[in-house]
């Protein structure tokens, strides 16, 4: 799992409600994902870090935040959580300077909005 | 924008039979693609890459993928199916936005290996 851990690993929280999911890692790697897993979707880019305090949106980053205050750490919290945010999400890093490497992912996050 | 296409949501192949799963690509520049596995309740492993090189491509689990570019495909071959090999597949591309990576993934293929 390249060092990557997502806490926690299942969730059920109340429409409305804030929720902070945790990617951390053990290596230093500089660039840090969010990804969002659903049925006929696929996995979609909710928000990217690329450094200390450098983030940059995805593809479905509307209802989303992050943070990244320190290497190992990356943040994603629905500020305000929906039914459509009921989905499994998946932390990735990329080795390296990311230029020619792959991304390895987390075990993932199961997290339900009732 | 860099995007892939996977065709196929279900692929269902016989055991010993050779398998592919399809994706093509719409890139600006060079492609740099990926494949990954997805076994239920895991995360996504990566199984092989397209940087540059070679058209046939190997990677783990006896995997091999065709980078082709007139067709702007980079399909997902095993010559003989394990019942293993049942999973799901997504296939990858590399975007480069001001400087800074991020991956795109397709919509994903159930592949059925039957017995």
């Amino acid at each position: 799992d390249a060092g990557i851990t997502q806490s926690p690993r299942h969730k059920v929280t109340e429409t409305g409600t804030p929720v902070t999911l945790r990617c951390h890692q053990t290596e230093n790697h500089r660039y840090m994902y969010w990804y969002r897993q659903d049925p006929g979707h696929g996995l979609r880019l909710i928000h990217y870090s690329y450094g200390v305090k450098d983030t940059d949106k995805g593809e479905v980053s509307d209802g989303y935040s992050v943070s990244r205050s320190k290497t190992e750490d990356f943040l994603l919290t629905l500020e305000s959580a929906t039914s459509s945010q009921t989905s499994v999400y998946f932390c990735a890093i990329t080795p390296g300077q990311g230029m020619n490497t792959e991304a390895f992912f987390g075990q993932g996050t199961r997290l339900t909005v009732v | 924008a860099q995007s892939v296409a996977q065709p196929e949501d279900q692929v269902n192949v016989a055991e010993g039979n050779p398998l592919t799963v399809k994706c093509t690509y719409s890139v600006s520049g060079n492609p740099y693609l990926f494949w990954y596995v997805q076994y239920p309740n895991r995360g996504l492993q990566f199984l092989l890459k397209y940087i540059t090189g070679d058209n046939l491509v190997k990677g783990s689990y006896g995997f091999e993928a065709e980078f082709n570019k007139s067709q702007t495909s980079f399909h997902l071959k095993k010559p003989s199916a394990l019942v293993s090999d049942s999973a799901l597949y997504f296939c990858a591309v590399r975007e480069v936005t001001s400087g800074t990576y991020k991956y795109i993934f397709g919509t994903g293929t159930r592949l059925k290996v039957l017995a």
